[in-house]
Formats: structure tokens, sequence, C-alpha cells
């Protein structure tokens, strides 16, 4: 089945500063990534996706790169904002569900 | 409801208790999934329903968790003789058909605590 990784568990930085996190996952016939923001004690909720027929898609401040032949994504994040801390979960599709990282911890410092 | 909601929203339970937890999911979403999410951790699969088939079960940690949906809408996670590892947030989230990389909703959990 499917592995995903996610690094780094924690990351810290001032406001206005990209942020990045990167993904990995095991099998290639995953085709589909989405990530999931989750405040604290909140619900995961989807920010961005990529499908595997495109390399990059953006919206707004935050942008997602895949690279199929090395089986790793990333999520950018640019000019960044205190609302933006939190935790922060890449996934590939497994079949008909889904295999999430073990999660990135953002605080962006004011 | 606008989202997906899930009751109760924080469990206490006594090792060796029965619990039960209920989600219900968007109207319309066919696809329905139960996930388990311990602290620090992403959330890890446990079950898939399309409409009241229950077509993975995979995840689910052993015989003592059971899933049911019923008539196709809502779902209950049960857990039998409840365990300490057992505690975690349960997570459920529906969506479209769950082939076509539609967006899983989730709901805002059930912290279950086993002590």
């Amino acid at each position: 089945g499917e592995n995903v990784e996610q690094h780094p568990s924690t990351l810290s930085v001032q406001e206005g500063d990209s942020a990045v996190i990167k993904c990995t996952y095991s099998d290639s016939a995953s085709n589909y990534f989405p990530w999931y923001k989750q405040e604290l004690g909140k619900r995961p909720q989807l920010i961005i996706d990529i499908r595997s027929n495109v390399g990059e898609k953006k919206d707004q401040r935050i942008a997602v790169t895949l690279n199929k032949t090395a089986k790793h994504f990333s999520l950018h994040i640019t000019e960044t904002q205190p609302e933006d801390s939190a935790v922060y979960f890449c996934a590939a599709r497994d079949g008909q569900n889904f295999v999430f990282g073990p999660g990135t911890r953002l605080s962006v410092l004011p | 409801g606008a989202g997906v909601s899930q009751s109760p929203r924080y469990k206490v339970a006594k090792r060796g208790q029965d619990v039960a937890l209920r989600c219900d999911p968007i109207s319309g979403h066919v696809s329905l999934f139960w996930y388990q999410q311990a602290l620090g951790q992403g959330p890890e699969f446990l079950t898939y329903f399309q409409n009241e088939a229950q077509l993975d079960k995979s995840g689910l940690p052993s015989d003592r968790f059971f899933a049911e949906r019923p008539e196709g809408s809502v779902s209950t996670l049960k857990i039998q003789r409840t365990q300490q590892e057992d505690s975690a947030v349960y997570l459920c989230a529906s969506s479209l058909p769950a082939g076509e990389d539609n967006e899983q909703f989730f709901g805002p959990g059930t912290r279950l605590t086993v002590l």
C-alpha cells in the first residue's frame, strides 16, 4: 500500500517569509495529492490539490509542485501571515481512500 | 446542515465499555470515510462506504471496531470493549463519488478518551 512521508515535522518562519513543506510517496500509481490545513482543535480543511497530469498549481499565496519521477510533492506558502499557523497534512490517494502524512506544525512568528 | 457533523464531540469511556460514534455526512454525498487521528499524527484510514455498502474496512485495527451505514446516510462507528490505545480523535469525512478526486469534507471529530 501507499506510504507518505512528510518533512519537516515543525517549521517556524518570520511573518512575510516563505514556508516549504515536502512530502514523498511510495506508490507510483497514486495520481491525486491534496493538502489539508488543520487549526488547533478544528477539522482538516482542503487548501489545495494537484493531479498527476500537472507539475504545478497556484492559488494566491499557496502553490504545490509535483515531481512524479521522484515521487515527491511540495507545498509552498509565500508572504506568510500569523493566520497561516496550523498543522499541514499532505495526502496521496490510494485506491478510493487517502493516506496522510504525519503533518507539519507551521508557526508564523509576528 | 451545511457540513459534516459528528456526535458526541467528546467521549470519556472506562476501559471495557462499548462506545458508538455518529457521523452525519453532507446531504447527497455518497462516499463516507472514517479516520483515526492520534495526538500529533495524521488521520489514518479506518473504513469507507459508498452509499450503504462498506467497500473497504482494511484499516479497522481489530474486530472490536465495527462501522455501519444502513440507509446510505448517517454512519455509526462502534468500538467494543474499549482499550486505552483506542484513545484518539475519530474523524468522519464525506464526498461525492470517491473515484473522481472529489474533495473530502471532514467533520469536527469525536475525541475519545479511554481511562
